[in-house]
């Protein structure tokens, strides 16, 4: 299953509402996670099943979508939320992620 | 607080083999609905899946490169291990490993990664 992440580059300013689109080449329920990566550290669960909060994650953040299209939004974009956020498919073999969303100043 | 660790070659020879380990640290390896992950991102680039092993040691793996990887574990020692035979430049990534969370049999997430290693494929 391929995963189009739409905008590849996104620039934004603090205090904005950002929301980012994962397309997949089919359906996949709601088994879709979303993950933040900063430059040299490993991805950070942010959201699973489309729409749950992981634990500790600020709630600025948010899921929706079911089938083959998602969205990740950010209410209020802060400074450290400037990273590369990451789809990923775990409802077919193999595992899938997105190409990325940069979201830079 | 469930940690992670990859360990081992930085640099590794044109068809030569990859091997990495990752140590689980602050829960056992053998408790849980958990498959334990290798993932990769070479540099500049998006993340792939390679494979995950259970605890009772079922695998499944990435068809991309299932003819040349073998993922293994050791719950004695709390580690699991990654196997990549006949590495060329493409091999050249980040390998991070990673808890898989399941819930019943259906995969939810990846919740706990390693920081990543760079192993590099050069003669």
């Amino acid at each position: 299953i391929q995963l189009t992440q739409s905008p590849s580059f996104l620039s934004a300013s603090v205090g904005d509402r950002v929301t980012i689109t994962c397309r997949a080449s089919q359906g996949i329920r709601s088994y879709l996670a979303w993950y933040q990566q900063k430059p040299g550290k490993a991805p950070k669960l942010l959201i699973y099943s489309a729409f749950t909060l992981q634990s500790g994650v600020p709630s600025r953040f948010s899921g929706s979508g079911s089938g083959t299209e998602f969205t990740l939004t950010i209410s209020s974009l802060q400074p450290e939320d400037f990273a590369t956020y990451y789809c990923q498919q775990v409802n077919n073999y193999p595992l899938t992620f997105g190409g990325g969303t940069k979201v830079e100043i | 607080q469930v940690q992670l660790q990859e360990s081992g070659p930085g640099l590794v020879k044109p068809s030569q083999t990859l091997s990495l380990t990752c140590t689980v640290s602050g829960d056992s390896i053998s408790s849980g609905d958990y498959y334990w992950s290798w993932i990769r991102q070479p540099p500049g680039k998006g993340l792939e899946w390679i494979g995950y092993i259970s605890r009772s040691g079922s695998a499944y793996y990435n068809p991309s490169l299932k003819s040349r990887v073998t993922v293994s574990i050791d719950t004695s020692r709390n580690q699991f291990f990654l196997r990549v035979t006949s590495v060329t430049v493409a091999d050249t990534a980040v390998y991070f490993c990673a808890r898989a969370l399941f819930r019943g049999y259906q995969l939810l997430n990846f919740d706990y990664w390693g920081p990543g290693i760079l192993v590099t494929v050069s003669s």
